[in-house]
């Protein structure tokens, strides 16, 4: 079945740095990809809508300075916390559609990301 | 725009009853609906999904749902509860191919012994 990798699973940075995360469909083309953020005990919010080769749409509320999202491929997008502060902590989660099925999304394994 | 709600924050089962987590939906048109199950510090997965035909939907695990556009609802079902079972589950929507999913807040699913 179609797979999503999501790299790392945990990461622990200084306040101030960036931080990427990569998602990755291992088994089928993905031209588009999605990005929640999950916070303690509530639902995934959606983030932002990665296009392969364009620019990505952010949802209202999301500072697309700070959560930059690049997919450059059609198996690979990623997302990087700029600037990061402790109130960026939180659970990201990705998940991939598959080109070859209407419907077929496929959730990454999440990271979890805490900023110190 | 469309939105979903899952009414019960928290439901607790004694193992082997049978289950029912709440899904309603608001969209004008015939939605494309899904169950998730998440266990801690985990992503998701797919249980089942509805896009048409067959209004009664078998998924993975023994799970299967129910689609009444009368009702705007999508519960989610199993006949007996294993202990496994217990985790976070979403209900969600989309209303285009393609588009991203969007989320209920999640039922946490206990199973008592």
């Amino acid at each position: 079945g179609a797979v999503v990798s999501q790299h790392p699973s945990r990461v622990i940075c200084k306040s101030g740095t960036s931080v990427k995360i990569e998602c990755r469909s291992l088994d089928f083309q993905a031209t588009t990809m999605f990005w929640y953020r999950q916070f303690p005990k509530q639902s995934l919010m959606l983030m932002a809508t990665s296009n392969e080769g364009s620019k990505a749409t952010y949802e209202q509320g999301v500072e697309k300075d700070k959560f930059l999202i690049n997919h450059a491929s059609l198996t690979l997008s990623t997302l990087t916390v700029t600037s990061a502060h402790p109130e960026d902590s939180s659970f990201y989660i990705c998940s991939a559609r598959d080109d070859r099925f209407n419907y077929g999304y496929t959730f990454g394994s999440g990271t979890r990301l805490t900023v110190v | 725009a469309q939105s979903v709600t899952q009414p019960d924050i928290h439901i607790t089962v004694s193992e082997g009853a049978s289950l029912e987590l709440r899904c309603n939906y608001s969209y004008g048109a015939t939605p494309y609906l899904f169950w998730y199950v998440q266990s801690p510090g985990q992503g998701l997965q797919l249980l089942l999904k509805y896009f048409s035909g067959d209004t009664l939907v078998q998924g993975i695990k023994g799970f299967e749902a129910e689609f009444k556009r009368s009702q705007s609802s999508f519960n989610l079902r199993k006949p007996s509860v294993h202990w496994s079972d217990a985790a976070e589950y979403f209900c969600a929507v989309a209303n285009q191919a393609g588009t991203a999913l969007i989320f209920g807040k999640g039922t946490t699913l206990s199973v008592s012994s």
